[in-house]
């Protein structure tokens, strides 16, 4: 399997349940993010991986925790969510973190619903 | 706060249509890349332009850059079916070191056989 792999590809969740998303990578990249996608507005960038550290923390809610145990997996851990969190999930990833011209390789994304 | 505002933000034409889509922004970005992406599935890189007033094409799509680097389009020829989508320009903030890509908010193409 080639490129960025996402799972799942849809989820619904209550306010007070725990889910993971996870996020897989099979081109050697060494950093990868983390987007928000909701209806009209621009992508937003929430956390950035470069060889395994956290680079960059959007100022995203602490209800939302990332992790990356190694340079092809990301996770973001989910808890307590609110219904306004409903949106796309999107992982990318490059071969270097983004600083001018890297192309980015999205996955499919989450389709996260907040009941 | 670095903006991009693309528009339309909603087209729908018939096959053989020829369409522009617009980003503009009052900053100066170092690149700009535009994306397309399809029901279901994540945003897919088309192209890179890096240079102010360049121009690439891609087949019967052709991206150009502003002179100031504040602006850019893309111009689709011939419109078919298959280019039905949601197109998104995204700016390369070069000017620190961290980098950051800023993107629009996107154009849904809808193309009608």
């Amino acid at each position: 399997e080639t490129g960025v792999t996402q799972t799942p590809r849809h989820l619904v969740m209550g306010m007070t349940n725990k889910k993971s998303l996870k996020c897989e990578q099979h081109l050697g990249h060494n950093a990868m993010y983390w987007y928000k996608q909701s209806a009209k507005k621009p992508l937003e960038l929430m956390f950035v991986y470069s060889l395994e550290e956290r680079v960059e923390n959007n100022s995203v809610p602490s209800r939302f925790s990332p992790e990356c145990p190694n340079s092809s997996h990301l996770f973001l851990h989910l808890h307590t969510l609110q219904p306004e969190d409903s949106a796309l999930y999107l992982c990318a990833s490059s071969q270097d973190r983004w600083i001018t011209n890297e192309k980015l390789f999205f996955g499919s994304g989450t389709q996260l619903s907040v009941l | 706060t670095q903006l991009l505002e693309q528009s339309p933000q909603f087209l729908s034409i018939q096959e053989g249509e020829n369409l522009t889509v617009y980003c503009n922004s009052s900053s100066v970005f170092s690149s700009l890349q535009w994306y397309r992406q399809e029901p279901g599935e994540g945003p897919v890189l088309l192209v890179t332009v890096v240079t102010g007033g360049e121009v690439k094409k891609l087949k019967r799509l052709t991206f150009q850059f502003g002179d100031a680097r504040k602006d850019s389009s893309l111009h689709i020829t011939a419109a078919q079916p298959g280019d039905t989508g949601l197109y998104l320009c995204a700016g390369g903030d070069g000017s620190s070191n961290t980098g950051k890509l800023i993107f629009g908010q996107g154009t849904t193409l809808q193309v009608k056989p």
